[in-house]
């Protein structure tokens, strides 16, 4: 079976201060991978999306970035977070092998910038 | 961009009641998702429904979907206290590439 993997669990940082994030897909193989992230009391918004080893599409300009360096790992980074950062992020897998476009997601990673 | 609007935005009722859930989106789809989010959690794939579908039912629940008013509802049957969580809905359409639009969720809780 599939599993989907996110850390850390939480995380407190400065202003400033570099950010990785890891998501791993155990059980698939070249799944579509997305990062979203989600406001208090608010709904996901898209990142960044990979269909591929080293393809990245990024939906939201921002000071965040995202890489796929093998094809179930995908790491989100940036090199100075921002107070705005801080959120609830969610690493999520489908497979393009079927058209329904359902979407599992990792149990998330909350992040406080302070 | 969030496509799927849900309302109630809030929704309070007690164990045992039915809990109806709306989602409305402006553009055409292909598929409508429904997903469950418990407090702190990664969210769990509930149903999907197909645009040429207007009904499906999976276990307590029952999608309905109306592609002429571009609306969704998302009926739960006999609520429990452990169905307490956020639902969305997410869409999908042609040329999408795989990404779903997801709403901003619906906070049921359900009293014991």
């Amino acid at each position: 079976s599939q599993t989907i993997h996110q850390w850390p669990a939480t995380l407190v940082q400065p202003v400033g201060s570099p950010l990785s994030l890891e998501c791993t897909v155990e059980g698939t193989s070249n799944p579509n991978l997305y990062w979203y992230r989600q406001a208090a009391g608010r709904g996901l918004q898209l990142l960044f999306y990979s269909v591929g080893i080293g393809q990245i599409s990024s939906e939201v300009p921002q000071n965040l970035s995202a890489s796929r360096p093998q094809d179930r790992q995908f790491i989100l980074s940036s090199k100075k977070l921002l107070l705005s950062d801080s959120g609830f992020y969610l690493c999520a897998w489908g497979t393009p092998i079927r058209s329904s476009y359902e979407q599992y997601f990792g149990p998330g990673t909350r992040l406080t910038v302070t | 961009s969030q496509q799927g609007e849900e309302d109630p935005q809030a929704l309070s009722i007690q164990e045992g009641e039915n809990a109806t859930m709306n989602c409305s989106y402006k553009t055409s789809i292909n598929n409508l998702q429904w997903y469950r989010q418990n407090s702190g959690r990664g969210l769990v794939h509930l149903i999907l429904i197909r645009s040429n579908e207007r009904e499906k039912h999976s276990g307590r629940l029952r999608v309905t979907l109306d592609t002429s008013k571009k609306s969704s509802s998302l009926l739960i049957t006999a609520s429990r206290a452990a169905d307490t969580a956020s639902y969305f809905c997410a869409t999908d359409s042609r040329g999408s590439n795989y990404k779903l639009t997801f709403g901003k969720g619906t906070l049921l809780t359900v009293n014991p």
